[in-house]
């Protein structure tokens, strides 16, 4: 099975910190995808990314960047956290087979911003 | 532009009874449908998922359909049970300029069913 692994499961951080979200899968998957969660708002994407050094902005990019310096780590950089950033982060990786479509979530990481 | 609609938000059925899920997406380029099932405090699973070369696809109690001229989608659960219970997000595929893809989800179905 892939194995999706977000590094954190809980944080609280103070409104104008830099924060670091990790994420690694064991599947050497190319595609990687870093979305946030809200209820009512469903699973909105921030980022992705194709292949290593590659990003492209999802549908909500404003106060995020990413890194992917190496195939299995994808990293989700809030760079001075505010509290409508306090959200749940999902972390998701493409599963190969039949098109290579489905994707494979993390456990999520719950950041709250105080 | 890109979007999914999903409804009902909620929803509650007595145990044994069927429950149907309806999403909605605007690229008639999307080709692949999948369905996850998210647990309280769990990661979203995939359940079931559908290709647009197909109408209808069954795995035990659950079903989906697509209707790819309304461009339209569904989750259907029969004989449901309490562990059905749990949020739904239908998601569709959006082609990029690039060649590449991705999925863009519905805003979830918070599925309660009562004993």
């Amino acid at each position: 099975d892939v194995k999706v692994t977000q590094s954190s499961r809980y944080l609280v951080k103070r409104t104008g910190e830099k924060v670091f979200l990790e994420c690694v899968q064991d599947m050497d998957h190319e595609n990687m995808f870093w979305y946030r969660q809200d209820p009512g708002l469903g699973l909105r994407l921030i980022y992705f990314s194709y292949d290593v050094k590659m990003k492209e902005k999802g549908d909500i990019p404003e106060g995020y960047s990413v890194s992917r310096e190496k195939k299995e780590r994808f990293s989700l950089i809030l760079e001075s956290a505010s509290t409508n950033q306090t959200s749940m982060y999902l972390c998701a990786s493409k599963t190969p087979g039949q098109g290579g479509y489905g994707y494979t979530f993390g456990s999520g990481t719950r950041l709250t911003v105080v | 532009g890109e979007n999914v609609e999903q409804h009902p938000s909620t929803l509650s059925v007595q145990e044994g009874d069927s429950a149907v899920i309806k999403c909605t997406y605007s690229d008639s380029a999307s080709n692949y449908f999948p369905w996850y099932k998210q647990e309280l405090g769990k990661r979203p699973q995939l359940i079931i998922d559908i290709r647009s070369n197909v109408g209808e696809k069954k795995d035990q109690r659950i079903a989906v359909t697509l209707n790819k001229t309304a461009k339209h989608f569904s989750l259907h659960i029969t004989e449901t049970q309490p562990e059905d219970s749990a949020v739904y997000f239908c998601a569709a595929t959006f082609i990029l300029t690039g060649g590449g893809n991705k999925l863009t989800f519905g805003t979830g179905t918070q599925l309660k069913v009562e004993l």
